[in-house]
């Protein structure tokens, strides 16, 4: 079982949406919840972190069950720009460093 | 912010031949440097964790002999794909820890294509 799942879309909305991303994770001793975003072809960087409380970050919002190992990330007011891949991420400590565990992405488009 | 380069950004290569990839802090000591791959379409994937003048632990499946990694220092280290093949195709990219948080910085990454 992979230690984190997503939908990998393609999610294509219209400028202005609202559009939600789901992940579970496998490894309940997780500690640490983030979502990343890539461009086609760069490497991934931090969008937010995910805490148990539930964070807001401009038109981004992020969810996070504990109970249910599930994370989400709801994004308001679709811009072109918002355009990329969503990666979750779960971390967990091995062997002293802080290891991420990628999910496969969602892709999203926004259509003008 | 903490900053981490990669060099080179593109290399194209002979099968059977080895390609170096650095990782550099540039701004920051990196106690620990990871390496990760990935292929199109799937998900970044951990090949290696290292520590500055330790050798560095592998993940499952992945050959210590042919993917060397280097921590020399702490704000340095280097990933060697010895002996190239196509299937060793791949974005290769590297994110450092710094010693005052997890938080992981990733460098650019490298694209590698073994022809």
């Amino acid at each position: 079982r992979k230690e984190v799942e997503q939908d990998p879309g393609p999610f294509n909305v219209p400028e202005g949406a609202t559009v939600a991303f789901n992940c579970t994770y496998s490894n309940s001793a997780s500690q640490s919840f983030f979502w990343y975003r890539q461009d086609c072809r760069k490497e991934p960087k931090l969008l937010m972190s995910v805490y148990s409380s539930g964070n807001e970050d401009g038109r981004f919002t992020a969810q996070l069950n504990r109970a249910s190992q599930y994370i989400s990330l709801l994004i308001r007011d679709s811009k072109l720009s918002d355009s990329a891949t969503y990666l979750c991420v779960v971390s967990s400590i091995k062997t002293g460093a802080n290891n991420l565990f990628f999910g496969t992405g969602t892709r999203l488009t926004v259509i003008p | 912010g903490a900053v981490v380069s990669q060099h080179p950004s593109r290399v194209i290569c002979k099968s059977g031949t080895s390609v170096k990839i650095e990782c550099r802090s540039l701004d920051f000591q990196a106690t620990t440097m990871f390496w990760y791959r990935q292929f199109p379409k799937q998900s970044l994937m951990l090949m290696a964790t290292s520590n500055e003048g330790s050798k560095a632990t592998y993940e499952q499946g992945v050959e210590k002999d042919k993917f060397l990694i280097n921590h020399a220092s702490l704000t340095l280290s280097t990933l060697t794909v010895t002996s190239a093949h196509p299937e060793d195709s791949s974005f290769y990219i590297c994110s450092a820890e710094g010693s005052s948080s997890y938080e992981q910085y990733f460098g650019p990454g490298t694209r590698l294509t073994v022809t």
